[in-house]
């Protein structure tokens, strides 16, 4: 089986351009999950969505940031406009929602490694 | 939330068992324990995770505390490949997000 594509897994862009990240959780999972990791920061939740409703976005910076799901499968991460300190390692995981409150896994992406300059 | 202290680095040698602690004395009820490890530049990866019992998988052991305010990670034979940082996180009924603290690196000498 696939696991969480995401993509690009690597983009450089110039301060204020828009970034999207994309993400395809793994199929039949309903629950998704940004996160992004720094140095500084560690390993942070941005948002998580349960059946394509945004559940908790308290971690989500400001609002430059917007997550979305569009259908079931796929979540787009979008910076605008962006600026060098969101510079970071995106993750995105999914799992299913009752796995969650059984104690299921969640399962991460390859992450997409960001770069504003 | 429900929090999680591991220290912040270990060292084993190689082929050799490693344990790795996590304390959580305010875990409810409902909450279990995951452990979740993170190889250099890869994304964060599931290892084990238990409720009350002590589990077994191909990667590692999960022994909890009686009283469930601690866990301890085995890993039985460390290899290089192991060299990870490892976090111990909580999460059940009325906490399904997974919030991960600072873990633990481990780094395994040949």
């Amino acid at each position: 089986d696939a696991g969480v594509i995401q993509s690009p897994r690597h983009e450089v862009t110039e301060m204020g351009q828009e970034v999207t990240l994309r993400c395809k959780l793994i199929s039949g999972h309903n629950s998704l999950f940004w996160y992004r990791q720094t140095m500084m920061r560690g390993l942070e939740l941005l948002i998580y969505f349960n059946n394509n409703v945004p559940i908790d976005d308290s971690g989500m910076p400001e609002d430059r940031f917007s997550a979305k799901m569009p259908n079931a499968s796929f979540s787009t991460l979008k910076i605008q406009p962006s600026e060098p300190r969101d510079s970071a390692v995106y993750f995105c995981a999914s799992s299913t929602s009752t796995g969650l409150l059984s104690g299921n896994t969640i399962y991460f992406g390859e992450g997409s490694w960001l770069t504003v300059v | 939330d429900a929090k999680t202290t591991q220290p912040n680095s270990m060292e084993s040698n190689e082929e050799e068992p490693v344990h790795l602690p996590c304390n959580h004395s305010t875990i409810s009820g409902t909450d279990y324990i995951h452990w979740y490890r993170q190889l250099p530049s890869q994304g964060p990866e599931y290892v084990i995770h238990g409720l009350t019992s002590n589990v077994n998988n191909r990667m590692a052991s999960l022994a909890i505390a009686e009283d469930r305010k601690s866990s301890t990670l085995i890993l039985h034979r460390a290899t290089l490949r192991d060299a990870a940082v490892y976090y111990c996180i909580l999460s059940g009924f009325g906490n399904e997000k997974l919030t991960f603290g600072t873990g633990t690196r481990l780094t395994i000498i040949p």
